[in-house]
């Protein structure tokens, strides 16, 4: 299968624990985005990374959550001191990036990794 | 306000009918637009993509109009495996703005 990967599909935490979560793009794909998406909500932006850089954090992004891409392929998202607040389906999707001057670029999702914080 | 409004719907329609949605967006610098289906508990899938006034694809057929910053999707002889959320995407400057999902209900 050669699409985008999410590990692990589903994650049951106590209140208070850190989780990590990891995502592997498409191998060509130069960008990563994570998401999180809660019931009857669309996905809300996180962050996303171009190769390894991550060039942008949504306000939603508080200083619990951090997220890697060391080498420019696999992803990691962690939370720290979960909250209950923090239950949801956390999305990652990848895209090779636009065509210069196009402004056009096309994501593809992973399975997402549903986290329940008890 | 959000960047991306849909109507949450449901859209409890007969299988064979033709429906239509419709989805806002309020940053006219938007460059490109897209929907997505997504099942209950499954990661949402491309659709189709919407680049300039609009785009067919069989029986799926989306619109775009810059001037009133609306995008539509119009499915003609619904299937019941039609029956999904459809979700609308604005990208502006690298982001993918999500609408919260219009739910369609095809039934026998």
């Amino acid at each position: 299968d050669t699409g985008v990967s999410q590990d692990p599909r589903h994650k049951i935490t106590k209140r208070g624990q850190n989780v990590t979560f990891r995502c592997d793009p498409i191998s060509e794909h130069n960008r990563l985005y994570w998401y999180r998406q809660t019931l009857g909500q669309g996905p809300e932006f996180l962050t996303y990374f171009q190769n390894e850089a991550q060039l942008e954090k949504s306000r939603l992004l508080s200083d619990r959550f951090s997220a890697e891409r060391p080498k420019g392929s696999f992803s990691t998202l962690e939370i720290q001191r979960t909250e209950q607040g923090d239950s949801a389906m956390y999305l990652c999707a990848s895209s090779l990036g636009p065509p210069l001057g196009s402004g056009t670029d096309t994501q593809y999702f992973g399975p997402g990794t549903r986290l329940t914080v008890l | 306000r959000k960047e991306v409004e849909q109507d949450p719907g449901p859209f409890n329609v007969p299988e064979g009918a033709t429906v239509a949605f419709n989805c806002t967006y309020s940053n006219s610098a938007s460059q490109s637009f897209f929907w997505y289906r997504q099942d209950c508990r499954k990661e949402p899938k491309l659709l189709m993509s919407v680049y300039s006034s609009g785009n067919e694809d069989g029986r799926f057929t989306a619109q775009l109009n810059r001037a009133s910053q609306y995008i539509s999707l119009l499915i003609r002889d619904s299937k019941l495996s039609d029956s999904a959320t459809y979700l609308c995407v604005a990208l502006n400057f690298n982001k993918f703005y999500f609408g919260s999902g219009t739910k369609l209900n095809v039934k026998p």
